[in-house]
């Protein structure tokens, strides 16, 4: 099976900090993703890559940026943490062939004070 | 990406098929319908997904209907495990639109005992 390892299930950071969240996959695939997910508003795409070194930007991006130096890992960060980026944090991969199945990871819960 | 639309909420008896609807009248022709469920604190999980004929898994089956307008989602013998909320989604193959998977509410599935 696909595994989707996110390197934290709980984070708590103070405002202003600099945040790294760290995913793996370990598939083989090419495409990532990060969502966040918040009570009533459902999964909102932050940004994805398609490719090593490449990115694009989701829905809402603001805040945050990506990095994929490996085709396995996927970061997201967070330049300047701010409490409205206290989120349910989810990473996921699919392959480029055909409708994309996502896999998901198990998600990182920030909590930003 | 069409939209969807499903029921809030759903009580399935143990052991029994659980039926989970989803209205997609807006359905293109090159849309494929995808179901994932998402159990509490995890990750969406993948199920299964449709473009015109009835597709069946290990986890459930795919009933499309003929005009490609609504569809149900069949778990056969409902565990307690199987309580989750269940999203229906319909979106095009990856280069016809957006990368994103747009999770709305979904429906809550409550298996009992």
């Amino acid at each position: 099976d696909v595994k989707v390892t996110q390197s934290s299930r709980y984070l708590v950071k103070r405002t202003g900090e600099k945040v790294f969240l760290e995913c793996v996959q370990d598939m083989d695939h090419e495409n990532m993703f990060w969502y966040r997910q918040d009570p009533g508003l459902g999964l909102r795409l932050i940004y994805f890559s398609y490719d090593v070194k490449m990115k694009e930007k989701g829905d809402i991006p603001e805040g945050y940026s990506v990095s994929r130096e490996k085709k396995e890992r996927f970061s997201l960060i967070l330049e300047s943490a701010s409490t409205n980026q206290t989120s349910m944090y989810l990473c996921a991969s699919s392959l480029w062939t055909g409708p994309e199945k996502l896999f998901f990871g198990s998600g990182t819960q920030l909590s930003v004070l | 990406d069409a939209k969807t639309t499903q029921p809030t909420s759903m009580d399935c008896a143990e052991g029994r098929a659980a039926n989970l609807p989803c209205n997609h009248s807006t359905i293109s022709g090159n849309e494929y319908v995808y179901w994932y469920r998402q159990i509490h604190s995890q990750g969406p999980q993948y199920i299964i997904h449709g473009l015109k004929n009835n597709e069946t898994n290990e986890m459930a089956s795919l009933i499309i209907t003929e005009d490609r307008k609504s569809s149900t989602l069949i778990l056969p013998h409902a565990t307690l495990r199987d309580t989750a909320v269940y999203y229906c989604i319909v979106r095009g193959a990856p280069g016809a639109g957006s990368y994103q998977l747009t999770f709305g509410k979904g429906t809550k599935l409550s298996v009992i005992p």
